[in-house]
């Protein structure tokens, strides 16, 4: 089946600076690359998602970018901000017409202000 | 229109109990899912239902049964629960497309 590592594990960054998040998959044929936000407490929300046919998307101070020949995928977020603050995860669909997904186990970021 | 939403909130058992958690969604979504969350490791898909009437194993489905009772209600059924089932239970569900909306979540502790 698939496998989604995530990278790093625990993120400090400054207010202002950039984070980077970084994901790769094992499944060639997996298609479909969802980011999602977790705050403590609350249920994860997708922040913004990539397709296969897509190299990057971006998203207001959110952007993504896939590399489907080395299978990984990157989350950066700009101009950081303390609200900024939560767990995120990164995860890979490759169940055709099911749309299961597979998640890396997350990468808690915190924005000292 | 509430989107997915899960009971009950909390619940605590004992070691052997059973319980069902509901799941129910108003967006006229075909696919529902059940996830644990636990420290560390992520979600991890338990049971999904591509559409109704159909159910398949996920990733970690021992000491679970689900059913899709119908289009809306997805519940995930705890037979005989033990300590290892202390988790986070997240239910979501998806539309044509490939987006996941998850609902509120279960905290479940098993003594």
């Amino acid at each position: 089946g698939e496998n989604v590592e995530q990278h790093p594990s625990t993120l400090s960054v400054q207010e202002g600076d950039s984070a980077v998040i970084k994901c790769t998959y094992s499944d060639s044929a997996s298609n479909y690359f969802p980011w999602y936000k977790q705050e403590l407490g609350k249920r994860p929300q997708l922040i913004i998602d990539i397709r296969s046919n897509v190299g990057e998307k971006k998203d207001q101070r959110i952007a993504v970018t896939l590399n489907k020949t080395a299978k990984h995928f990157s989350l950066h977020i700009t101009e950081t901000q303390p609200e900024d603050s939560a767990v995120y995860f990164c995860a890979a669909c490759h169940g055709a017409g099911s749309y299961q997904l597979t998640f890396g186990k997350g990468t808690k970021l915190s924005v000292i202000p | 229109n509430a989107g997915v939403t899960q009971t009950p909130k909390f619940q605590v058992l004992k070691t052997g109990q059973s319980m069902t958690l509901q799941c129910a969604q108003d967006m006229n979504h075909n696919s529902m899912y059940w996830y644990r969350q636990d420290p560390g490791m992520g979600l991890r898909l338990i049971y999904y239902s591509a559409s109704e009437g159909t159910t398949d194993k996920g990733e970690v489905p021992n000491g679970y049964n689900v059913s899709r009772l119908n289009k809306r209600e997805f519940s995930l059924r705890l037979e005989s629960a033990a300590p290892s089932q202390t988790s986070v239970y997240f239910c979501a569900s998806t539309g044509s497309t490939d987006t996941q909306y998850f609902g509120p979540g279960t905290r479940l502790t098993v003594l």
